[in-house]
């Protein structure tokens, strides 16, 4: 199956650094990914959908400027989170969905835990 | 507005016993995919199953199935048998567009502990 490779898997920063979280799709060209947001024992949280040449669209009440978006290839999307505050320590994942086939179908990663100290 | 609903936050029940976890969605599209995936403690999420609103087939997989009612537009999951390491959070799931941006809405959760 397709697989979606997420990076890093743990990380720590300290506060007012900026970490970037790649999400790779490494079988496949993926024109949209997608990232989401999960609090502990929470859902995951849409919070923007990430279009290969183009502007991300973010979810109502994600801070552009905070967490930025990058698509810059096929098979690659980054979020950088800016800034970094203990606020924004959360479980990232990132989502692709493959464009040539079923585009019904997402796959993840296996998720990004930020710890912001 | 698309929405699903999983009004169980947390199951637990004994090995071998059978356990039914609720999903219930809204959505005015007629065409819809429904999804279930597990995410065990590890985090990743492990996809289960994925319906479209035009198949209401129930399906059985292994000690897996599922139960598309249109009706009362629930997706239901029932393990059969349960395992301990069938100890995970299980997220229901709607998508409504056929389209490479068509977006995933999860549920709230439901975790199951499956105690030996």
């Amino acid at each position: 199956g397709a697989v979606v490779s997420q990076h890093p898997s743990r990380v720590i920063c300290k506060s007012g650094t900026s970490v970037k979280i790649e999400c790779r799709s490494l079988d496949f060209q993926a024109t949209t990914m997608f990232w989401y947001r999960q609090f502990p024992k929470k859902s995951l949280m849409l919070m923007a959908t990430s279009n290969e040449g183009s502007k991300a669209t973010y979810e109502q009440g994600v801070e552009k400027d905070k967490f930025l978006i990058n698509h810059a290839s096929l098979t690659l999307s980054t979020l950088t989170v800016t800034s970094a505050h203990p606020e924004d320590s959360s479980f990232y994942i990132c989502s692709a969905k493959n464009g040539q086939e079923d585009a019904t179908e997402a796959f993840f990663g296996q998720g990004t835990r930020l710890t912001v100290v | 507005a698309q929405k699903v609903t999983q009004a169980q936050t947390e199951i637990s029940v004994v090995e071998k016993e059978d356990v039914t976890l609720d999903c219930v969605y809204e959505t005015r599209d007629t065409t819809y995919y429904l999804f279930w995936y597990k995410q065990p403690p590890s985090g990743e999420l492990v996809f289960l199953i994925r319906r479209n609103s035009f198949d209401e087939q129930n399906e059985i997989s292994g000690r897996y199935s599922w139960n598309f009612q249109k009706s009362t537009s629930s997706f239901n999951f029932t393990i059969t048998a349960s395992q301990v390491v069938d100890s995970a959070v299980y997220f229901c799931a709607l998508s409504v567009l056929y389209s490479s941006a068509s977006k995933i809405i999860f549920g709230s959760g439901t975790r199951l502990s499956i105690r030996p």
